[in-house]
This record gives structure tokens, C-alpha cells and sequence, in this order.
């Protein structure tokens, strides 16, 4: 079983507030991902990181921002959030191949 | 036209039924290939790598034809408890080592 966390687990913010979502893990993989899914819908890649001082921006990261100061550590941070922005936010970590993700984070901007 | 595309189904499939599913990917520049299981409002799971010469896990085979370009999945014996949608992800050297998921296959087995 992958030790990778997320919190919180839920979370409903009214529009324009910044918040950070936590990700962290265990295992010591120097990749990790941050995703978006809506309900049936596909991943979305936002931001991703080969390791400590290393982020790049995916298909999505236009209005967020990441950090990487710490190997097991990966927060999320919008800036002021709005009702576009309500969806699950998946986090994710890796080593050679495959991907292990935390339990997400299910985001509502009202 | 989508780098990695499955049929979204539903696959409605009477248990003990066997089921399979392709995907097929654009990029012949592709070099690794999976295939997640993801339930309902969870997150995707690791099912199995697919190897150049197919690979088995028990009730699971995946099968890899890149002249066609595309992956297979097989579930033999299904069980109710595999229902879930089936997500097709490729690693390709040309997007720096990204994983292309696919929109993924809803799997139903019906008692």
C-alpha cells in the first residue's frame, strides 16, 4: 500500500480565497504530480516535480502554484479561488514507473 | 484526435463473463504503458504494467501490439467487485517523460 497523504480530504471555500492543498509521502520518490478530475471525467496534469527545488507546470497550472522545498512534501496553492476551480485535486508520486496516488482532495468554491 | 483514446463504454458484462478493452495511442515515440483501475469518486490504482511480450496477473492480461499501437486488457472469471472504470496511461520520451492518460472504460459486471 502507497504512504501518500492528502489533506484535507474535503473542503468548501467561499471565491476568492487562497488556499493550499498538503501533499505529502513517505516513500522518498523524487517525482511527484498534482492532477484535476472532474466526475467521470479525465486527468488533468497541473503542476509536477523531479525532485527538491524542481516544478514544471502542466495543462492546467495557470492559476496555481507549487513548491518543492522538502522531497516529501508537494503543497498546492490557488491563489483566490473561484467556482471553476471545484473539482478533485489528485496527488501523486513516483519512482521508476507507475504512478501511486494519495486519496485527493474534493475542492468546492461557492 | 486524442494522444490516448479508449472507448468510454459502459461495458455491461455478466459476472463470470471474460471482458476486453483496447486503447490505442498516437505516438509511436511511446515507451512505457499501464493500465489503473479507478472506482467511484476514488483515486486511480496501479493494475498492472504491459510488457513488449504481454504480461499476466492472474485474471488480468495485458497485451502491447505496437505496430497497431494500441494495449489491450483482459479480465477472464469477472467479479462483481471488478467493476470500475479502466484507465490506459503511455509514457512518451516526447513529452519529457509525461503519462498520457486516457478518459478511461467503465466496466459494469452484472450478477
Amino acid at each position: 500500500e502507497a504512504d501518500i497523504y492528502q489533506t484535507p480530504r474535503y473542503l468548501v471555500i467561499g471565491t476568492g480565497k487562497k488556499i493550499t492543498l498538503e501533499c505529502s509521502q513517505t516513500m522518498g520518490h523524487d517525482k511527484m504530480y498534482w492532477y484535476q478530475q472532474d466526475p467521470g471525467m479525465e486527468l488533468h496534469l497541473i503542476h509536477y516535480s523531479y525532485g527538491v527545488n524542481s516544478t514544471e507546470k502542466g495543462d492546467l497550472s495557470s492559476e496555481s502554484t507549487v513548491s518543492r522545498i522538502r522531497t516529501e512534501h508537494f503543497p498546492l496553492t490557488l491563489e483566490s479561488a473561484r467556482p471553476s476551480h471545484t473539482s478533485q485535486y489528485l496527488c501523486a508520486s513516483s519512482e521508476f514507473q507507475g504512478l501511486y496516488f494519495g486519496p485527493g482532495t474534493r475542492l468546492t468554491v461557492t | 484526435r486524442k494522444e490516448v483514446e479508449q472507448d468510454p463504454g459502459p461495458f455491461n458484462v455478466p459476472e463470470g463473463a471474460t471482458v476486453a478493452f483496447n486503447c490505442t495511442y498516437s505516438n509511436s515515440a511511446s515507451q512505457s504503458f499501464f493500465w489503473y483501475r479507478q472506482d467511484c469518486r476514488k483515486e486511480p490504482k496501479l493494475l498492472m504494467s504491459v510488457y513488449s511480450s504481454g504480461n499476466e496477473d492472474g485474471r488480468f492480461t495485458a497485451q502491447l501490439n505496437r505496430a497497431s499501437q494500441y494495449i489491450s486488457l483482459l479480465i477472464r472469471d469477472s467479479k462483481l467487485s471488478d467493476s470500475a472504470t479502466y484507465l490506459c496511461v503511455v509514457n512518451t520520451l516526447d513529452s519529457n517523460y509525461q503519462l498520457i492518460w486516457g478518459a478511461g472504460t467503465k466496466l459494469i459486471i452484472k450478477p
